[in-house]
C-alpha cells in the first residue's frame, strides 16, 4: 500500500533562504511522485513530477525535487524563497490501480517567508 | 475561461439536508475526480470517472452519490448531510486516468458547512 510523510506540518525560512520541504514515501510499486502547491482559497497546481528517467526533476517558479530510491525520498527544494512561495506544499504518489491511478496526497506543508 | 469549475463556492446547510455540487471541465478531459479535504488539509481521493464510467470509489459512505451526465461534467450528491461531511471538496480533470503521463487540473474547491 502507498503512503505519503511530509516531515514538518508548518516551514518557515526567510526571504531570499534556501527551501527545503521534506518528502518520504512507501510503495510497492515504482512510484510516480508529484508535488502540488496550494495558494489561500485555490484549488491545487502541479510543481513538478517524477515518473522516470531523471531523478532531478525541475518545475515551475524555481522549484525542484529529486527522486533518491535508496532513501525512498522526494523533497522539494528552491534556492531562495519569494513572498510569493508562501502557500501549502503536498507530496504525492500514485500507482495503477483497477481502472486507472489512485493519487494518495501526503498532509501537507505550510511555508511561511519572513520578509 | 476557468478550466475546471465548481459551484457553489460556498455551501452552508442544516444536518439531515441533501445538497449537491457541480463540476464542470472545459479541457476536453476524460477523466474526473472528487477529493474531501478535511479541517487538517489532509486531501482523500473519493471517486474517479473515466468517460462516464466510475472507475476509482473509496470507502465513502453511500450517502455520496457521483453523477457524470457526460464527460464534462462530474456532480456529488450527499444525502442526509452530517456535521463530519464539513470540508473542502476538490474537482479535478485529467487528459486521461494515468497519473504518470497527465496532470490532474483542480477546481477552486466547494466549502460545505454542515451545522
Amino acid at each position: 500500500a502507498q503512503s505519503v510523510t511530509q516531515l514538518g506540518s508548518h516551514v518557515s525560512v526567510s526571504e531570499g533562504a534556501l527551501v527545503l520541504l521534506r518528502c518520504n514515501y512507501s510503495s510497492s510499486v515504482p512510484p510516480y511522485l508529484f508535488w502540488y502547491v496550494q495558494y489561500p482559497n485555490q484549488g491545487l497546481q502541479l510543481l513538478l513530477k517524477y515518473t522516470t528517467g531523471a531523478t532531478l526533476v525541475k518545475g515551475i517558479n524555481g522549484f525542484e525535487a529529486e527522486f533518491k530510491k535508496s532513501e525512498t525520498s522526494f523533497h522539494l527544494t528552491k534556492p531562495s524563497a519569494h513572498m510569493s512561495d508562501a502557500a501549502e506544499y503536498f507530496c504525492a504518489v500514485s500507482e495503477a490501480n483497477t481502472g486507472g491511478f489512485k493519487t494518495i496526497f501526503g498532509a501537507g506543508t505550510r511555508l511561511f517567508v519572513k520578509a | 475561461d476557468t478550466a475546471v469549475s465548481q459551484t457553489p463556492k460556498y455551501l452552508v446547510t442544516q444536518m439531515g439536508n441533501d445538497k449537491s455540487i457541480k463540476c464542470e471541465q472545459n479541457l476536453g478531459h476524460d477523466t474526473m475526480y472528487w477529493y474531501k479535504q478535511d479541517s487538517k488539509k489532509f486531501l482523500k481521493i473519493m471517486f474517479s470517472y473515466n468517460n462516464k464510467e466510475l472507475i476509482i470509489n473509496e470507502t465513502v459512505p453511500n450517502r455520496f452519490s457521483p453523477k457524470s451526465p457526460d464527460k464534462a461534467h462530474l456532480n456529488l450528491h450527499i444525502n442526509s448531510l452530517e456535521l463530519g461531511d464539513s470540508a473542502v471538496y476538490f474537482c479535478a480533470s485529467s487528459q486521461a486516468p494515468r497519473a504518470d503521463s497527465y496532470e490532474q487540473y483542480f477546481g477552486p474547491g466547494t466549502r460545505l458547512t454542515v451545522t
